[in-house]
């Protein structure tokens, strides 16, 4: 495909319960971020892999967040045991390098009831 | 002190105007400066980045930044209605390649 593609689009969880967000970037782009964007709010940064190195994951709310990116193309973003706040649109961006060119994709909107 | 500062909005403006979006930063040794647009429940897309100070023109864009006054600003010339969206100021501050990324601001251009 053209763009970066996230599944799945939207996610209802219990509370207590784990999800795995997925995230396809762009072909051949090295970069690849996780945001996690509540409503109201500006992105937030939770992670940064280049190729399969996770070389910042300072964002990263809790130790019940987990990314990972093992070849170095798709990523998975887990969260483990959702909580109410962990509600928000969780939103993957690739670049060919580095955060100059991010090129978002379209989110998976979790919602924990 | 939230890192990157701007106002909520919404900011509106007539069909033609030439529209103002501001953000200040607080970390003297940010790098580079993103602005984002955003449409109601889309992802964001870059418009522009600027990391020197002065103003970078891109079309109907223009950023302008001033590092002195840690403060980067949006002009958009000949506002459309298909400008409407929300405009997000992102900053780099070092790191892995980390922004930080602004509350946004709401942009209604009135036709």
């Amino acid at each position: 495909g053209a763009g970066v593609s996230q599944s799945p689009r939207y996610k209802v969880a219990k509370r207590g319960q784990d999800v795995a967000l997925r995230c396809d970037p762009i072909s051949g782009h090295v970069s690849l971020f996780w945001y996690q964007q509540a409503l109201g709010q500006g992105p937030e940064f939770l992670t940064y892999f280049q190729n399969e190195a996770q070389l910042d994951k300072s964002g990263l709310p809790s130790d019940r967040f987990f990314a990972e990116r093992p070849e170095g193309s798709v990523s998975t973003l887990k969260i483990q045991r959702t909580q109410q706040e962990d509600s928000a649109v969780y939103l993957c961006a690739s670049s060919i390098a580095g955060v100059y060119e991010q090129y978002f994709g379209p989110g998976t909107r979790l919602t924990v009831t | 002190q939230k890192e990157v500062e701007q106002n909520s909005g919404p900011l509106s403006v007539p069909e033609g105007a030439i529209a103002s979006l501001n953000c200040t930063y607080s970390d003297r040794g940010s790098q580079s400066f993103f602005w984002y647009r955003q449409y109601s429940g889309k992802s964001p897309e870059l418009i522009m980045f600027i990391y020197s100070n002065g103003d970078k023109e891109d079309g109907r864009f223009t950023a302008q930044l001033n590092k002195a006054s840690q403060y980067v600003s949006l002009l958009i010339r000949d506002s459309q209605p298909s400008d409407s969206a929300t405009y997000l100021c992102a900053v780099l501050s070092g790191g892995y390649q980390k922004v930080t990324f602004g509350i946004g601001t709401k942009l209604q251009v009135i036709p």
